[in-house]
């Protein structure tokens, strides 16, 4: 069963445009989202979060939206640029559980063509 | 750099071996985090570590087992290993647990043959 799902898994999009990465999620207990980015041959690097509380976060190129009643997220990145080609994961998780843990997408792989 | 460290990068082995996996956090971090991730596949949380205690446990295997150590580094252990159990696994560490931003190490490459 996944509970975080990125059904794209891969997007390619023209340097200097928006680039909007999709993410959605089944549990509606998830109260904190995240987004990742990684290269090839290195770990996950974190870029931005967002609780359920707020609606948008913005940081920089980068804002995530969350629509809690439609059980979406999305990553928007303006303008996107060569350095922004990579893997991008969604992560979700519930901050009260003394049990959390991150659910993660299968992430959507972005290339910024110039 | 994260900050976290672990070795080895790549490790190659045959069925039925076993393995270890280390892992050092970042200065300061109390929560150890393993991930599976295999081909094409998201990250799979395996087990969390806090201050040396287990805290959170995912998908892990019984022929999979972890430890964090007194001085913080962890260490993933892996036997009887099977082809599936081919994948590359990472370690990230944070400062608390859901509330602190996880750090991610390069991870170790394993082929199991």
């Amino acid at each position: 069963d996944q509970q975080v799902k990125q059904n794209s898994p891969s997007l390619s999009v023209q340097e200097g445009r928006i680039s909007i990465l999709n993410c959605d999620y089944t549990n509606s207990m998830f109260d904190y989202f995240l987004w990742y980015k990684k290269y090839p041959a290195e770990g996950p690097t974190f870029l931005i979060s967002i609780s359920s509380i707020k609606d948008k976060n913005e940081d920089g190129r980068f804002t995530v939206f969350l629509n809690k009643s439609a059980k979406h997220l999305s990553l928007h990145i303006v303008p996107s640029q060569p350095g922004d080609s990579a893997v991008y994961f969604c992560a979700a998780g519930r901050l009260g559980d003394s049990n959390y843990q991150l659910i993660w997408g299968a992430g959507t792989k972005l290339i910024i063509k110039p | 750099d994260s900050g976290v460290t672990q070795t080895p990068k790549h490790l190659i082995t045959a069925t039925g071996q076993r393995v270890t996996l280390r892992c050092s956090p970042r200065s300061g971090d109390l929560s150890v985090y393993w991930y599976q991730q295999s081909l094409d596949q998201g990250l799979q949380f395996l087990i969390q570590y806090y201050n040396g205690e287990e805290r959170a446990k995912g998908n892990i295997l019984e022929r999979f087992s972890a430890q964090q150590f007194p001085d913080l580094h962890s260490e993933l252990n892996l036997s009887s290993l099977e082809l599936g159990d081919s994948a590359l696994y990472f370690c990230a560490s944070s400062v608390a647990g859901v509330k602190g931003t996880q750090y991610f190490g390069p991870g170790t490459r394993l082929t199991v043959l």
